[in-house]
């Protein structure tokens, strides 16, 4: 079955450590997207990708890395830089930035919890 | 920039009943895509209804319908016939149909919607 799958689902991390998210989708999908999730923040975007090799920063990318070296893949890693990583996050692709009538697949998400 | 606000935090509605969700936005643009996405327990996105904004009728899929207000830029989800299994977060979201645009979704804070026996 096509799909993104993040991994893991839960994911603690001590202070001052980086941690790097996993996001994978055999959808072959063009664009790739992190979200961040807070209680009662909505969704914000921290980083998007349009094909491989390239990404833009999102609304919120302070703290944060990605890459693309794989149309799959999107890794997204927190760094000790991000002062507040507890979140939830979330994974998400689209078959082409350009096609406007195609929407996001999420994946299920990561929790992050700081220790 | 866009907004999405969605004022009312919790909801709650008898099963069988009919509810509204409120969701109002600000843009500039003209054309755009309008959205509501259901994430129940297991925090999987599922999206439950797309508007066109350059399409006047409002959309529909089953049990679930909006009430699209371009010039007052307000954008409800009717759910009716609520059942248990609607119970969740739903947010409301907007994505640019411009050439060129990334195609980020703008999401409002969600409301969390409980549906009581």
């Amino acid at each position: 079955d096509g799909g993104i799958t993040q991994s893991p689902k839960y994911l603690f991390r001590k202070e001052g450590q980086n941690v790097t998210l996993s996001c994978e989708q055999n959808l072959n999908h063009d664009a790739m997207y992190w979200y961040r999730q807070d209680p009662g923040q909505g969704l914000r975007l921290i980083y998007y990708s349009q094909i491989v090799n390239d990404f833009q920063k999102g609304d919120i990318a302070e703290g944060y890395s990605v890459s693309r070296e794989k149309k799959e893949s999107f890794p997204l890693t927190v760094t000790s830089a991000q002062k507040n990583p507890t979140a939830f996050y979330l994974c998400a692709s689209k078959p082409h930035l350009g096609q406007t009538n195609t929407e996001a697949f999420f994946g299920q998400g990561t929790r992050l919890t700081v220790v | 920039a866009q907004t999405v606000t969605q004022s009312q935090p919790e909801m709650s509605v008898q099963e069988a009943e009919t509810v509204t969700l409120s969701c109002t936005y600000d843009t500039s643009e003209s054309d755009y895509y309008l959205f509501w996405y259901k994430q129940p327990p297991s925090r999987q996105m599922i999206l439950v209804i797309r508007q066109e904004a350059y399409k006047q009728q409002n959309a529909t899929e089953n049990r679930f319908s909006v009430n699209f207000q371009k010039a007052a830029k307000s954008f409800s989800l009717k759910i009716s016939d609520s059942q248990l299994g609607d119970a969740a977060m739903y947010f409301c979201a907007y994505r640019s149909a411009r050439a060129g645009a990334n195609s980020k979704l703008t999401f409002g804070k969600g409301i969390t919607l409980s549906v009581r026996p």
